[in-house]
């Protein structure tokens, strides 16, 4: 089975803190995505990634930037978090094509006070 | 730009009668098609999809759903619900070369 696995469950921090969530797939999938997900909005995508280095803007990509230095590993960063960035943080891999299924980890709870 | 469409922020059945979860969707070319469910405190579970062919899809759990190009739709339907069927589900829409969207999510509750 695929493991798709995010470094906090639950993380609270300050207006202004650079915040780093973590994201590890053992699939050696191509492709991952960062999503951030808030009541009757769905799932929004805020960046992607499709190999080791790239990286292309999402929907919202706004206030925040990515990083992926090895393939297993996709990082999301507030570069100055703010309150409005309080929101559930998905992470996903797909395997390389569109037609692929995405595998999510559990997700990041983010509290910006 | 594509984009997805579930007309209904909650659906209520009981359990044993037949459930369906509503999707529309709106894309240049031909789509590919997902549902995706959610169960409390948890990530986002794959359960069917549909690239090419047989318009039914059989996917998890005991879920199918049938794709209708005219429609524009992509349903969501179980013959008979289970109370673990509760959750929230997602419907998605790729395209070749192009992102994934998902629609805002259905809340499934199915009462004993």
């Amino acid at each position: 089975d695929v493991k798709v696995t995010q470094s906090s469950r639950y993380l609270v921090k300050r207006t202004g803190e650079k915040v780093f969530l973590e994201c590890v797939q053992d699939m050696d999938h191509e492709n991952m995505f960062w999503y951030r997900q808030d009541p009757g909005l769905g799932l929004r995508l805020i960046y992607f990634s499709y190999d080791v280095k790239m990286k292309e803007k999402g929907d919202i990509p706004e206030g925040y930037s990515v990083s992926r230095e090895k393939k297993e590993r996709f990082s999301l960063i507030l570069e100055s978090a703010s309150t409005n960035q309080t929101s559930m943080y998905l992470c996903a891999s797909r395997r390389r094509g569109w037609a692929d299924t995405q595998y999510f980890g559990p997700g990041t709870r983010l509290t910006v006070l | 730009a594509q984009s997805v469409a579930q007309p209904e922020d909650q659906v209520n059945v009981a359990e044993g009668n037949p459930l369906t979860v509503k999707c529309t969707y709106s894309v240049s070319g031909n789509p590919y098609l997902f549902w995706y469910v959610q169960y409390p405190n948890r990530g986002l579970q794959f359960l069917l999809k549909y690239i090419t062919g047989d318009n039914l899809v059989k996917g998890s759990y005991g879920f199918e759903a049938e794709f209708n190009k005219s429609q524009t739709s992509f349903h969501l339907k179980k013959p008979s619900a289970l109370v673990s069927d509760s959750a929230l589900y997602f419907c998605a829409v790729s395209v070749p070369a192009g992102k994934s969207t998902f629609g805002d999510g259905t809340t499934l509750t199915v009462k004993p």
